[in-house]
């Protein structure tokens, strides 16, 4: 079982370039989340997606955007990227049953923006 | 707006001493609470998850418990060791959810 299967691991962009960061979970799971972590801080919510062909907006999604055609992949598309935009990507997906939500995270993708 | 927020935001402590971190939210309104660790420059493991309709959950070491009327929860680690060093993380929330920023323990041999 792989879980959570995040690529790339790092990447550097120049501003104005765009991007996706994908994400694909192998636990049939329907939940699925994007979170962004900057330095010294928790992380935030960006965009979740309940099932597939269904997603809403998290705590900052401006800047973002995301799709869910398949249960499996929830890949982040950044159209025009901004230094603000410099963090570390968490993917992260759960099952969601029975009122449990525990999540499984990937190991996260590190972005520059230059 | 949901707000998490997690006192302290570092902690030493000899190893061997047991622990408490505490988490404290303002919108009872959540589905349930879910503890993290996060060891550096990597993601984030699951440690503990209480539903909102429970009081507390037990892994080994760790207890963490939940009131909601009061919109607190602590984690308590038991004998501390070395390895627990790493940062801890409380995320609740109902749909949308809201970490706290952490607390980074040191656990010294």
């Amino acid at each position: 079982n792989a879980g959570v299967t995040q690529t790339p691991k790092f990447r550097i962009l120049k501003i104005g370039q765009s991007m996706t960061l994908q994400c694909t979970q192998d636990m049939n799971h329907n939940y699925m989340y994007w979170y962004r972590q900057d330095p010294g801080m928790g992380l935030k919510l960006i965009y979740y997606s309940v099932g597939a062909g269904i997603t809403d907006k998290g705590e900052v999604p401006n800047g973002y955007n995301v799709s869910r055609s398949t249960t499996e992949d929830f890949p982040l598309r950044l159209e025009l990227a901004a230094p603000s935009q410099t963090s570390v990507y968490f993917c992260a997906s759960s099952p969601r049953t029975s009122g449990k939500n525990i999540q499984y995270f990937g190991a996260g993708t590190r972005l520059s923006v230059l | 707006k949901q707000e998490v927020t997690q006192i302290p935001a570092a902690l030493s402590v000899p190893e061997g001493e047991n622990l408490v971190l505490n988490c404290s939210f303002t919108d009872s309104a959540i589905y349930n609470l879910q503890w993290f660790r996060q060891d550096p420059g990597k993601g984030l493991t699951s440690l503990l998850l209480i539903q909102s309709s429970q009081r507390e959950q037990t892994s080994g070491r760790l207890n963490a418990s939940l009131d909601k009327s009061s919109g607190r929860s602590t984690l308590y680690i038991a004998a501390s060791q070395p390895g627990d060093s790493a940062t801890y993380l409380c995320e609740t929330g109902a749909n949308n959810l809201f970490f706290g920023t952490g607390t980074r323990l040191t656990v010294i041999p």
